[in-house]
């Protein structure tokens, strides 16, 4: 059973903090990705990594750094976070490029 | 046209009914296609993968029409537990699968 597990839950941080989300899954997927999901939006891919230390924009990647050091492990930053970044961020990872994502339980960020 | 399209409901429904989702895309490219659901402040889980022949799983039936670009979920005897968000998803060529905004499903007692 493929687990992804999230850093926070919960997080509550200042504008201007860096902030780092991190993301680890447990079966070995070349394909890690990162979103963010807001009323209304939907689900917004901001980086997705097809490999170690490969990364690649999604569709909102500005005010966003990804890492990916080791193959289980996708962090997300926010080098100067703002209250626009206020939202529900999901991490998923999938064994092939185009098969099924599988979800991190979510951590809520809001910015004050 | 968007990607992926949904009509974002709310469908309301009584137990025991039948209720049908469709989802159109725009890209005649797309090669996979799934149905995720996403309960209230959850992350979304798959449901099941879109075949081109249609698949059944249960009180669930998933159908792809090609021509007329469009996947459809058929929820049968529908149960208070079915009350969720359904995203349609798909590959749109080679970049990573896209999600629609979802169709909020309550199923009412």
């Amino acid at each position: 059973d493929v687990k992804v597990t999230q850093s926070s839950r919960y997080l509550v941080k200042r504008t201007g903090e860096k902030v780092f989300l991190e993301c680890v899954q447990d079966m070995d997927h070349e394909n890690m990705f990162w979103y963010r999901q807001d009323p209304g939006l939907g689900l917004r891919l901001i980086y997705f990594s097809y490999d170690v230390k490969m990364k690649e924009k999604g569709d909102i990647p500005e005010g966003y750094s990804v890492s990916r050091e080791k193959k289980e492990r996708f962090s997300l930053i926010l080098e100067s976070a703002s209250t626009n970044q206020t939202s529900m961020y999901l991490c998923a990872s999938s064994l092939y490029r185009l098969d099924t994502q599988y979800f991190g339980p979510g951590t809520r960020l809001t910015v004050l | 046209r968007k990607e992926v399209e949904q009509d974002p409901g709310p469908f309301n429904v009584p137990e025991g009914a039948t209720v049908a989702f469709n989802c159109t895309y725009s890209n005649s490219a797309s090669q996979s296609f799934f149905w995720y659901r996403q309960d209230c402040r959850k992350e979304p889980k798959l449901l099941m993968s879109v075949y081109s022949s249609g698949n059944e799983d249960g009180r669930f039936t998933a159908q792809l029409n090609r021509a007329s670009q469009y996947i459809s979920l058929l929820i049968r005897d529908s149960k208070l537990s079915d009350s969720a968000t359904y995203l349609c998803v798909l590959n749109s060529g080679n970049t990573p699968l896209v999600f629609g905004k979802g169709t909020r499903l309550s199923v009412i007692a």
